[in-house]
């Protein structure tokens, strides 16, 4: 079973278009995110969110909308594309980590590459 | 600044031998996580190690093992008896805080390790 999923892998599409990026994962984590990872291979977070709560909310175009309708699920909405867009999107997720308990790492999903033409 | 430096943009070594990926970081905390990845040509993102400020080890996976000099604010990733799977890109990554919810990892911009026969 994959740990956390993203669909679809590849997409393609033209400028000015909207498009949304579905991510699930079933290891019971809380916490969920999505990165961007440009050209030359940076990864950026973009948003984060607990229990359905967004966290993190970086510098992104509002162009980009997150949704999460269960702690399982965070999806992402990208309205008017454009060709800066084009980019590997992960999705990932964590657990809570309380001091002293065993270290749960960031689960990344397979990623998402976006093209826009 | 840069949280996250990583300053070899590629490193070249033979199979069989051991190589050092260099990181260093910048944080006022004092609880924070060090984790370094592994992404290969698939372009997933592969967990390979993790240290904890407050960890007096070193960590160790197998092959890999993370050398953590605390005052020089360093976590060097080495990775012994290379093999040609290694070649890949490495993160360096880190959680500042404790790991509330939703904090995200920061990432240096990466190593490309390229193993030779």
């Amino acid at each position: 079973d994959t740990a956390v999923s993203q669909t679809p892998k590849y997409l393609v599409t033209q400028m000015g278009n909207d498009k949304s990026i579905k991510c699930e994962q079933n290891l019971g984590h809380d916490t969920m995110y999505w990165y961007k990872q440009d050209s030359k291979k940076f990864l950026k977070i973009m948003f984060s969110y607990n229990n359905k709560e967004l966290i993190i909310n970086e510098t992104v175009p509002n162009r980009f909308s997150p949704k999460s309708p269960d702690k399982a699920h965070l999806n992402l909405h990208i309205n008017s594309l454009e060709l800066g867009d084009s980019a590997v999107y992960f999705c990932a997720s964590s657990q809570v980590i309380v001091l002293g308990a065993p270290h749960y790492g960031y689960t990344f999903g397979s990623g998402t590459r976006l093209t826009v033409v | 600044a840069q949280k996250i430096t990583q300053t070899q943009p590629g490193m070249f070594v033979q199979e069989k031998e051991a190589v050092t990926l260099d990181c260093t970081y910048d944080t006022s905390d004092q609880s924070y996580g060090l984790f370094w990845y592994k992404q290969p040509s698939s372009g997933e993102m592969i967990f390979l190690i993790y240290q904890g400020s407050y960890d007096e080890q070193n960590a160790t996976e197998g092959r890999y093992s993370l050398n953590f000099q605390k005052a020089r604010k360093s976590a060097n990733l080495v990775i012994s008896a290379s093999q040609l799977g290694d070649s890949a890109m490495y993160f360096c990554a880190m959680r500042e805080g404790q790991g509330q919810a939703g904090t995200a990892l920061i990432f240096g911009k990466g190593t490309t390790l390229s193993v030779s026969s």
